[in-house]
């Protein structure tokens, strides 16, 4: 029923290892993104793929590299984990990029490197 | 370059109040605004508002546009506890495929 999932929820990590996160939409959605949410609660672009396709890449170290096997995931892998990329990672999904549309977020996955 | 502020950075009600939460934008080329709601995990959505649909109402939540000045803001009348969240307000520039979004508004109603 879920309409944007992501695992896992909750992840504890030590600085210089490398960890993924998935993300998953039912929607039907052509667009996916990946946001960065610090401890202020600011939102910020990193990534968007639009039918497997990268559309969006903010100014973000290459450690972070997307990847979307078909328009109904979109993955996150980080390698040598910093301090500085301990956060809360949304996925978000809309319906395309012609719009403009709302768009939907997954429930968060919180990132803590120690 | 492009830049939301939302204001007040926090609030705190009682019940029953009305509360009036701001977003002002500077952006190229405007195509739509978006409210969201974010209690403790994803953002919400609560309105879009573009050119075409500068007012949007739904229960005690409402929300307007205005394209000359720059700006949006949120109201909530007769406030409940359940309310209490951060708001979120984002703007797209045209062909950008992207929202910038605000620090946010967080508001605390207390019983």
């Amino acid at each position: 029923d879920t309409a944007v999932s992501q695992t896992p929820k909750y992840l504890v990590t030590q600085m210089g290892n490398d960890k993924s996160i998935k993300c998953e939409q039912n929607l039907g959605h052509d667009t996916m993104y990946w946001y960065k949410q610090d401890s202020k609660k600011f939102l910020k672009i990193m990534f968007s793929y639009n039918n497997k396709e990268l559309i969006i890449n903010e100014t973000v170290p290459n450690r972070f590299s997307p990847k979307s096997p078909d328009k109904a995931h979109l993955n996150l892998h980080i390698n040598s984990l910093e301090l500085g990329d301990s956060a809360v990672y949304f996925c978000a999904s809309s319906q395309g990029v012609s719009g403009p549309y709302e768009q939907y977020f997954g429930p968060g996955t919180r990132l803590t490197v120690t | 370059e492009d830049k939301v502020v939302q204001s007040p950075l926090s609030l705190v009600v009682h019940e029953g109040d009305t509360v009036t939460l701001n977003c002002s934008y500077e952006v190229t080329n405007f195509r739509s605004l978006l409210w969201y709601k974010q209690e403790k995990k994803a953002p919400t959505f609560l309105f879009m508002l573009t050119s075409s649909g500068i007012e949007k109402k739904s229960g005690r939540l409402s929300s307007i546009l205005d394209k000359k000045e720059l700006f949006s803001i949120l109201n909530i009348t007769a406030t409940q506890t359940g309310d209490s969240a951060v708001y979120l307000c984002a703007v797209e520039p045209s062909g950008t495929y992207k929202y910038i979004f605000g620090t946010g508004t967080r508001l605390k109603v207390l019983a």
